[in-house]
Formats: structure tokens, C-alpha cells, sequence
């Protein structure tokens, strides 16, 4: 089954609005967690990379201010578009680092859309 | 730095016709390398991995060999289903942490 989940799955908002994106880890504690952004027909790009309790590393022009990323707990992080416009309609899809027993795994998971009118 | 560079799609074939998609890489280190498979409407799900010189991965009926003197980690499949229709991308990560990706390989299978 599914070992990382993302909510909403799809997600269709006003400009100007905020919308937030919940990942979690199901079976295990994720130390890090990555975010990133598919455009269509495009490879996924890296947004930002946090770890659990600090503050997200973000890659090269990816505003700070526009996509907050939260990582509060070993299994939660939430990524905030904030003030939403059409040029933020993308595929949101994060992924999941962490130890499961003794093994260290990575899962991806299955994304958010996001459409901004 | 590192990247990967993959076949560009679309790539149509017939059931149970022979797959080749190529992938190859540039990278720093000693990464891993993987596929990762994109169903219509889903993210993205690990196909296999290798994560040395001359090991291949395999799943599915899907192949992967690891080619350090050739930088390549090519997909084959010996004879592709209608259920194989998806978008493929090759990657790489040296680190564990960020995983570079190719623009993916869309492939669809006709009955």
C-alpha cells in the first residue's frame, strides 16, 4: 500500500487565494522530506528540500515567500501556495526520506493538482 | 553537475513488441540509479533500481543494467502489454537526498 500520501489530490482554487498541500508518511518517520513540481509533459523539478524541526532548503529561484513549507512532525509536511495564481497550476508531488527498521527508504507521493483560476 | 538525460518520447508501439528506452548520466559521485513509472492521473512509482556498476535491476519484466563505462541505465522489456501505457523517467541520486530526473519517456502500447 501506500507508504506516502498527499491531500487534497486535486485542488482548484480562486487567484489570490492560499491553498496548502499535506504530506504524510504512513510506516515510517521521515526525516526529510522533498518537494517537488511537475509542469506538463515536463520532469519533475526540485522545490525545496526540510527536514523534520528546521527550516526548508529551497533551489535556486524557487520563491520562499510564495511556497511555505512546514515540516512540524516525522511524518507531516505541508507546502502553502500563497496568493495563488494561474502560473502556480502544476503537479505537486512530494517524497519522503526516512528509516523504516533498519532500512533507510524513500517513497514518493502520488500528488497534488493543483489548477488556479 | 549531475543530470540525466533520457530518450525522448512519445513512443508507440504494439503488444508485446520490444522496448528500449535510453537513458544516460552524468554525475559526480557513485549515484543510484533508478526508473520511476507515471500512470494517467498518478504519481510517480519506483520501477526498479541499481545502485552500483554491472547490477541490474529488474520488475515487472522491466530491465535496467547499471553501465559505468557507458554512464547508461536503458529500460527494456522484453515484450510491452497495454497496461505498460505510462510515462517513464529515469534518475539518479549520489546522496540519498535529491534525486535528479529525466523530462520522461511517454509510452504508449496499442493492442
Amino acid at each position: 500500500g501506500a507508504v506516502v500520501s498527499q491531500h487534497p489530490s486535486r485542488v482548484i482554487c480562486k487567484s489570490g487565494t492560499s491553498v496548502k498541500i499535506e504530506c504524510r508518511s504512513l510506516d515510517f518517520q521521515a526525516t526529510t522530506m522533498f518537494w517537488y513540481r511537475q509542469f506538463p509533459k515536463q520532469s519533475l523539478m526540485l522545490m525545496a528540500t526540510s527536514n523534520e524541526g528546521s527550516k526548508a532548503t529551497y533551489e535556486q529561484g524557487v520563491e520562499k515567500d510564495k511556497f511555505l513549507i512546514n515540516h512540524a512532525s516525522l511524518t507531516l509536511s505541508t507546502l502553502t501556495v500563497t496568493s495563488a495564481h494561474p502560473e502556480d497550476s502544476s503537479f505537486y508531488i512530494c517524497s519522503a526520506r526516512g528509516a523504516s527498521g533498519r532500512r533507510e527508504t524513500q517513497y514518493f507521493g502520488p500528488g497534488t493538482r493543483l489548477l488556479v483560476l | 553537475g549531475d543530470s540525466v538525460t533520457q530518450m525522448e518520447g512519445p513512443v508507440t508501439l504494439s503488444e508485446e513488441a520490444f522496448l528500449t528506452i535510453n537513458c544516460t548520466y552524468t554525475a559526480t559521485g557513485y549515484p543510484s540509479l533508478f526508473w520511476y513509472v507515471q500512470y494517467p492521473g498518478e504519481g510517480l512509482q519506483l520501477l526498479l533500481k541499481a545502485t552500483k556498476a554491472d547490477d541490474k535491476g529488474s520488475n515487472k519484466g522491466f530491465e535496467a543494467t547499471y553501465r559505468k563505462e557507458t554512464t547508461s541505465f536503458h529500460l527494456e522489456k522484453g515484450s510491452v502489454q497495454v497496461s505498460d501505457s505510462a510515462v517513464y523517467f529515469c534518475a539518479l541520486s549520489t546522496t540519498g537526498n535529491q534525486f535528479y530526473f529525466g523530462t520522461g519517456t511517454s509510452l504508449t502500447v496499442i493492442p
